[in-house]
């Protein structure tokens, strides 16, 4: 079975500094990974996804995950946070063959201004 | 830029009810999914759909829920007589391929049951 954790239920950074949210995986097999971002009573947005190759993904808004094998992580970085940036975010993974998306319990960015 | 788009974006419904959400899914994906997100809590999977055919589904999804793709573009959820704890957010999904594509969600639809 497949599964994610997001250790941090929240995260607060002041406006120009670095942020990070967490994730780790669990899956059979080479992992999937993704992040998306949720903004109040909106869908889910795609941020960025690790299937092969360089282990720094970059993905849309000036965010980047690193993708960890041995530490079996994925962590969604920014170098200098916004205050738009507040919102809902989502780590998920599926494996080869899977059909579906675990998601973590999701991480809710507060950047103040 | 193609988006999946559901509607209603928001239902309510007595228990015990039947209530079919819909979902437009991006024209060239061959791959429809529904999730559930129950309030405070993480997003679920339900089902995915292939080819006419379901290709895999959660334990959630027992007999009481069903999957349609009525016509070339419209992908159903019904559920048959719904519970109280069937509310919450109902999102769509659909992908160009399988578990390696990136899957593009709808906004949701809120389903309350009274």
């Amino acid at each position: 079975a497949q599964s994610v954790a997001q250790p941090e239920d929240q995260v607060n950074v002041a406006e120009g500094n670095p942020l990070t949210v967490k994730c780790t995986y669990s899956v059979s097999g080479n992992p999937y990974l993704f992040w998306y971002v949720q903004y109040p009573n909106r869908g889910l947005q795609f941020l960025l996804k690790y299937i092969t190759g360089d282990n720094l993904v970059k993905g849309s808004y000036g965010f980047e995950a690193e993708f960890n094998k041995s530490q079996t992580s994925f962590h969604l970085k920014k170098p200098s946070a916004l205050v738009s940036d507040s919102a809902l975010y989502f780590c998920a993974v599926s494996g080869l063959g899977d059909y579906k998306l675990s998601f973590g319990a999701g991480t809710t960015v507060t950047v103040r201004a | 830029e193609p988006e999946v788009t559901q509607t209603p974006s928001h239902q309510v419904t007595q228990m015990g009810q039947e209530v079919i959400l819909r979902c437009v899914p991006i024209s060239n994906h061959l791959y429809f999914y529904w999730y559930r997100q129950i309030l405070g809590q993480k997003v679920e999977f339900l089902v995915s759909f292939y080819n006419n055919e379901i290709s895999e589904k959660s334990e959630i999804f027992d007999d009481q829920f069903s999957v349609e793709r009525p016509d070339g573009s419209n992908f159903t959820l019904k559920i048959r007589s719904t519970k109280l704890e069937d509310s919450a957010m109902y999102f769509c999904a659909s992908s160009e391929g399988g578990s390696e594509d990136t899957q593009y969600f709808g906004p949701g639809t809120r389903l309350t049951v009274l």
